[in-house]
């Protein structure tokens, strides 16, 4: 069975970091793209950001550029996000998900984590 | 950015009934491009429907998806007690991917 467990989350100053980790079992992980979901207190959910399977190429929402950098170690299975600069409107639940290509290359976000709380306040 | 509208914001049925659920986006997106989630209380969201219509693994065929250009519709035929949840529908045409800011589905 696939899992996707979370981990890292916690509360945080403005203007700290933190690094969130997820892991992977039951997949192989290094021949999927890999996304991070967010999701505020009693609010919908945003995209965050996608890595290629080998790291080369990854994307974000413009509110996140320059601040969170997501990356991956396969030989680890586990997904990462540097969260640097941490602001209060990053305050949520952060779910890592993958990001899945049917074999007509629809994308679909798959399989989710539980995800984790990240709070940021003084 | 492409917004995405879904209308009703809360829909209150009774088990049996069905549920119509709309998501319009503001530019047209592709039908390959637009997926649906369902979310219920300190869960996960889970992938109900992708490119459209097609029914991801083990959901149920009481569920269904339609549309193209910018209207697109989720139908529950015949709503069980599991299937009270939100739903967001998700665009991934244009960057960056947006979400639906969703409708609930709740117990009349």
């Amino acid at each position: 069975e696939v899992h996707l467990v979370e981990s890292g989350g916690g509360l945080v100053q403005p203007g700290g970091s933190l690094r969130l980790s997820c892991a992977a079992s039951g997949l192989t992980f290094s021949t999927y793209w890999m996304s991070w979901v967010r999701q505020a207190p009693g609010k919908g959910l945003e995209w965050v950001a996608n890595i290629i399977q080998d790291g080369s190429e990854k994307y974000y929402v413009d509110s996140v550029k320059g601040r969170l950098t997501i990356s991956r170690d396969n030989a680890k299975n586990s997904l990462y996000l540097q969260m640097n600069s941490l602001r209060a409107e990053d305050t949520a639940v952060y779910y890592c998900a993958r990001l899945y290509y049917d074999r007509r290359g629809y994308p679909s976000f798959d399989i989710w984590g539980q995800g984790t709380m990240v709070t940021v306040s003084s | 950015e492409i917004v995405l509208t879904q209308s009703p914001g809360t829909l209150s049925l009774s088990p049996g009934e069905r549920a119509t659920l709309s998501c319009r986006a503001s530019q047209s997106v592709s039908s390959s491009y637009l997926a649906w989630y369902q979310q219920k209380p300190g869960q996960a969201p889970r992938l109900v429907i992708y490119g459209t219509s097609s029914r991801a693994t083990g959901i149920p065929d009481r569920f269904s998806g339609s549309g193209s250009g910018t209207d697109f519709t989720l139908t529950i035929s015949r709503l069980q007690p599991e299937d009270f949840a939100v739903y967001y529908c998700q665009q991934y045409t244009g960057s960056p991917w947006t979400f639906g800011q969703g409708t609930k589905v709740e117990i009349k």
